[in-house]
């Protein structure tokens, strides 16, 4: 199975709104609603943003949000704040009840 | 409170196995699937498997069958990943992390373990 794609990296200023990219194939991102995504600082294990494409965990802010077209799932920070700065990666469940993550992205706060 | 303990840092030569260990507390321990990531240095995520602490079910990624054997014991809340044959390009951080969702293969990792470093060098 193949990694799904991301773009490398992604900037944008305080305040704004930035959104990161997640294209699969059908027998992944587009055949199921099982797009999760994680938020990963240095050094620490990441930390669940969205679940089932658009879900998010208890305690995580609403400036964070997740939707899904076709075979390509994005995520979407609005509000974006110093504390954002990090790296990004999604993840789907696969037809033959695997995982596969994206190749991550890198959120820079200018 | 819930959550997975995993063993320490290990140093291995190449070929050698290695075995990191993940216990749970906190939960059901055969409530949920565990999974195993693992992330080289500067690298992203790679998703390994999964283990069914209830049936005892694993499903591996292609890349690792025949070297990765992820084994639980129930009675301790401990899974583990045995990794044999190590190379040099197995060195990375290894993570075990819970999945919550029904199927328990949803991919959303609710919780995760500290993560065990593992060098591979001669």
């Amino acid at each position: 199975q193949s990694a799904l794609t991301q773009p490398a990296s992604v900037s944008g200023s305080p305040g704004q709104s930035i959104t990161i990219s997640c294209t699969g194939t059908s027998s992944d991102v587009g055949g199921y609603n099982y797009v999760s995504w994680y938020q990963q600082h240095p050094g620490k294990a990441p930390k669940l943003m969205i679940y089932e494409v658009n879900n998010r965990p208890s305690g995580v802010s609403n400036r964070f949000s997740g939707s899904k077209s076709g075979n390509t799932a994005s995520l979407t920070i609005s509000g974006l704040q110093a504390e954002d700065e990090a790296d990004y990666y999604c993840s789907s469940h696969t037809s033959n009840r695997k995982v596969v993550f994206g190749g991550g992205t890198k959120v820079t706060v200018l | 409170q819930v959550q997975l303990v995993q063993s320490g840092a290990e140093v291995k030569k190449p070929g050698a196995s290695v075995k990191v260990s993940c216990k749970a507390s906190g939960y059901t321990f055969t409530g949920y699937f565990l999974h195993w990531v693992r992330q080289a240095p500067g690298q992203g995520l790679e998703w390994m498997g999964w283990i069914n602490p209830d049936s005892g079910g694993t499903n591996y990624v292609q890349k690792f069958q025949g070297r990765v054997t992820m084994t639980r014991d129930t009675s301790n809340t401990t899974a583990y990943m045995d990794l044999d044959r190590l190379r040099y390009d197995d060195t990375a951080v290894y993570y075990c992390a819970r999945d919550p969702g029904i199927s328990g293969t949803g991919g959303a990792f609710d919780i995760w373990g500290q993560g065990t470093m593992v060098t591979v060098f001669s």
